[in-house]
């Protein structure tokens, strides 16, 4: 167990709604990951954090936005959500000088 | 373009079975590969590979890294319903001021009994 939680666990939004996507951590790790996961194409990296307000984009940033001003809590929000949205959303930390990631519960988020 | 191919997608077996799992990877600024468990939630890790040829061993489970074949195989025996998971292989690669990982899209395990 990495000491990390994510919030909400489970949340149902409309198509167009702001949605904000919480991970916490308390063993003040500086890295730290959303990814999310879908049928057939596995996990991908959405955001990345080095530290805090150090924020860099993965592989599918596009509609999502990240900010950390505390080293403890990595927001993942989506503007105007969309139904290509929904999804498992997960966070992961990584202990410094150490390569390998840890992951959070998972927050399900449907778009309806 | 980076990327991690596992195979098979999908397996079923019967208790006592083994089982290889195959990760192949085509990735600029390899630093490891890893593999991890995938219950009905968050993916939990299982080993670290580095260095070729040095396996890696864990109960049933054990897993060795090939860098000349780029793959590396994971493998279970005497399998038990409880080892019914998507296996996920994941390629760390050296990118801007810190890695990042490159995940396969993972190998679904059924275990019959």
């Amino acid at each position: 167990d990495a000491g990390i939680t994510q919030s909400p666990r489970h949340k149902v939004t409309e198509t167009g709604t702001p949605v904000t996507l919480r991970c916490h951590q308390t063993e003040n790790h500086r890295y730290m990951y959303w990814y999310r996961q879908d049928p057939g194409h596995g996990l991908r990296l959405i955001h990345y954090s080095y530290g805090v307000k150090d924020t860099d984009k993965g592989e599918v940033s596009d509609g999502y936005s990240v900010s950390r001003s505390k080293t403890e809590d990595f927001l993942l929000t989506l503007e105007s959500a969309t139904s290509s949205q929904t999804s498992v959303y997960f966070c992961a930390i990584k202990r410094d000088n150490m390569d390998t990631q840890y992951f959070g519960p998972g927050t399900r988020l449907t778009v309806l | 373009e980076d990327k991690v191919v596992q195979s098979p997608l999908s397996l079923v077996v019967h208790e006592g079975d083994t089982v290889t799992l195959n990760c192949s990877y085509e990735v600029t600024n390899f630093r490891s590969l890893l593999w991890y468990k995938q219950e009905k939630k968050a993916p939990t890790f299982l080993f670290m590979l580095t260095s070729s040829g040095i396996e890696k061993k864990s109960g049933r489970l054990s897993s060795i890294l090939d860098k000349k074949e780029l793959s590396s195989i994971l493998n279970i025996t005497a399998t038990q319903t409880g080892d019914s998971a998507i296996y996920l292989c994941a390629v760390l690669y050296y990118g801007g001021s810190q890695g990042n990982l490159i995940f396969g899209k993972g190998t679904k395990l059924s275990v019959k009994p």
